[in-house]
């Protein structure tokens, strides 16, 4: 098993600009969540998604973030436009509830924002 | 809302000495409990994580954790400290109905030799 596979591992972009974050869950398991972690502010669930729809996303800091799901192996994180502010380590992580939540978390994606 | 709250952001121990790390929770309902360590510029690995079955948990790297109800408990404790144990942990709660893993703000573990 890969495990949950997060891509890029560091983007560096300029303000305004669009970024897009990608996660590949591990086979078989139903839930995806998005993290956001930052000195300040510590660990933030951002948005779940529960057999690919969205469940909670009261975490989103705001409209400039989005998230998507399409199929059960892959999912987005946007980020338009980007500023300063959103520079973080962004975590995706997979579980299967039905299998004693096994909470697996990818290599993060270290995104600034200049 | 679920919660948890971890005493005392760093901690320090001499290598071979104890190691607690402490958590407390805030749930309605029976909680599932674990524990994260993220060593520099890595991502989280699970330590171990209570479901309701045994009180004490043993997880990875000779840490256990003892889920405590009257005390809404689940410290972190290791005999004796190694210098690979310096890193940061987090606590962790997730609720029987929904998937949500809420973290606590992590407690950074140093093992002096």
């Amino acid at each position: 098993d890969a495990g949950v596979i997060q891509s890029p591992r560091h983007e560096v972009t300029e303000m305004g600009q669009e970024v897009t974050l990608r996660c590949k869950p591990i086979s078989g398991h139903n839930s995806l969540f998005w993290y956001r972690q930052t000195m300040m502010r510590g660990l933030e669930l951002l948005i779940y998604f529960n057999n690919n729809v969205p469940i909670d996303d009261s975490g989103m800091p705001e409209d400039r973030f989005s998230a998507k799901m399409p199929n059960a192996s892959f999912s987005t994180l946007k980020i338009q436009p980007s500023e300063p502010r959103d520079s973080a380590v962004y975590f995706c992580a997979s579980s299967n509830r039905d299998r004693g939540r096994g909470y697996t978390f990818g290599s993060g994606t270290r995104l600034t924002v200049v | 809302a679920q919660s948890v709250t971890q005493l005392g952001s760093h901690v320090s121990v001499s290598e071979g000495a104890l190691v607690l790390l402490r958590c407390n929770y805030s749930s309605s309902v029976p909680p599932y409990l674990f524990w994260y360590v993220q060593y520099p510029n890595q991502g989280l690995q699970l330590l171990l994580k209570y479901t309701s079955a045994a009180t004490l948990v043993k997880g990875i790297n000779g840490f256990e954790a003892e889920f405590k109800k009257s005390e809404t408990s689940f410290h972190l404790t290791k005999p004796s400290a190694h210098m690979s144990d310096a890193a940061e942990y987090f606590c962790a709660v997730s609720d029987r109905d929904t998937d949500k893993l809420i973290f606590g703000t992590g407690t950074r573990l140093q093992v002096f030799p």
